[in-house]
């Protein structure tokens, strides 16, 4: 199946830093990309959808000015984190579908944040 | 907007039985309903998936079965094994390759 990497897979910062956090699809062109957000032990949750060569669309309650979401080509949508604090701690995952239409979501490996 | 129940939150099986996990959605426009397996700190695996138009399927030991007027659909594992010990979410979007909603998830734990 299609290949979406994302990186880092891992990154611990202090309080009041900005983290990107890039997702790639590897061979197939992403038209539209999907941020979520998981906690320990929970769901996955929506934070934003990602369109290429458009403003990102935010899900109710997520902060768009907090969390920067550019999908500037067809194959990176980059999530910016930006001065962040421990409560922005989680596990965040984006997804893909290729530009025709093509019947399964294809998921990167994740970023597990760490905010000091 | 969706909403996606997912029951029961955790499971424990003794190898080989089954095991049968359900979901039930909200919004009568959903057409598409995959099911992820996710192990810790790793990605969601698609596991399988069923579409509006179709009331079953079966993969080797996974099947899921849909019921669009009741608006409710189910995993089941025949013969579980310790491997399958995961996380296991449902999801419904509106069409194929939109934004998933996701059920909160039930932990498997098969012992043998």
């Amino acid at each position: 199946g299609a290949v979406v990497s994302q990186h880092p897979s891992r990154v611990i910062c202090k309080s009041g830093t900005s983290v990107k956090i890039e997702c790639r699809s590897l061979d197939f062109q992403a038209t539209t990309m999907f941020w979520y957000r998981q906690f320990p032990k929970k769901s996955l949750m929506l934070m934003a959808t990602s369109n290429e060569g458009s403003k990102a669309t935010y899900e109710q309650g997520v902060e768009k000015d907090k969390f920067l979401i550019n999908h500037a080509s067809l194959t990176l949508s980059t999530l910016t984190v930006t001065s962040a604090h421990p409560e922005d701690s989680s596990f965040y995952i984006c997804s893909a579908r290729d530009r025709q239409p093509n019947e399964k979501l294809f998921f990167g490996s994740g970023t597990q944040l760490s905010v000091l | 907007g969706e909403n996606v129940e997912q029951h029961p939150s955790t499971l424990s099986v003794q190898e080989g039985d089954s095991a049968v996990i359900k979901c039930t959605y909200s919004d009568s426009a959903s057409n598409y309903f995959p099911w992820y397996k996710q192990e810790l700190g790793k990605r969601p695996q698609l596991i399988i998936d069923i579409r509006s138009n179709v009331g079953e399927k079966k993969d080797q030991r996974i099947a899921v079965t849909l019921n669009k007027t009741a608006k409710h659909f189910s995993l089941h594992i025949t013969e579980t094994q310790p491997e399958d010990s995961a996380v296991y979410f449902c999801a419904a979007s509106k069409q194929a390759g939109t934004a998933l909603i996701f059920g909160k998830g039930t932990t498997l734990s098969v012992s043998s």
